[in-house]
């Protein structure tokens, strides 16, 4: 199991710029979401999803896109970057279920700049 | 407005001794309580996850309490090693969404 995989690692984008930054898990986990993490606060989620074809805006959603075609894969679309997306994004994967008990499982991140 | 709350900041402590970790939240209706720990430059990675109904959960050195009445949790680290060192942070989910409402975290520097 690779678990979560993001990719890539680091990326550098000039203002207007847009970029896909790509998020997949082998766990067949219904449940997929992405947050972003900035100095001195929490993560924060930008948009979710809980199964292929369902998604749905979190807490800071504007000026990101996503879609989920297929239970593995979750892409995140900045449409065009600004200096604000500056950032370290997170992408996570768990079951969905009622009770909620269940373990959430983070990639490794994506450290985004943009000038 | 949910919120989770975190302390202290940051905390340095020497190899082998204890340390408490604090998270007040206000969260409503609350669903479940985790506990992950993030490495510099990694993903956060879960220690604990309790519910409701559970007022302790332990992991190795690390326990976890809750206590829903008061909202507050709290994370114990027994015999701190070096490789404790990371952020921890308490994430709360409210009931009957997918939402998670994250701490800010704790910076835990353990010194030899």
């Amino acid at each position: 199991n690779a678990g979560v995989t993001q990719t890539p690692k680091f990326q550098v984008l000039k203002t207007g710029q847009s970029m896909t930054l790509q998020c997949a898990q082998d766990m067949n986990h219904e449940y997929m979401s992405w947050y972003r993490q900035d100095p001195g606060m929490g993560l924060r989620l930008i948009h979710y999803s809980v199964g292929a074809g369902i998604t749905d805006q979190g807490e800071v959603p504007n000026g990101y896109n996503v879609s989920r075609s297929t239970t593995e894969d979750f892409p995140l679309r900045l449409l065009s970057a600004a200096p604000s997306q500056t950032s370290v994004y997170f992408c996570a994967s768990s079951t969905a279920s009622g009770g909620g008990s269940n373990e959430q499982f983070f990639g490794p991140g994506t450290r985004l700049t943009v000038l | 407005k949910n919120q989770v709350e975190q302390s202290p900041q940051s905390l340095i402590i020497l190899e082998g001794k204890n340390c408490t970790l604090q998270c007040n939240y206000t969260v409503s209706p609350f669903s479940n309580l985790r506990w992950y720990k993030q490495d510099t430059g990694r993903g956060p990675v879960s220690l604990t996850i309790m519910t409701f109904s559970e007022n302790t959960k332990s992991n190795g050195r690390y326990t976890a309490t809750l206590d829903a009445d008061t909202k507050q949790s709290s994370l114990h680290i027994t015999a701190s090693q070096l490789s404790d060192s990371a952020s921890y942070i308490c994430v709360v989910r409210a009931s009957g969404t997918y939402k998670y409402i994250f701490g800010t975290g704790t910076r835990l520097k353990v010194l030899a």
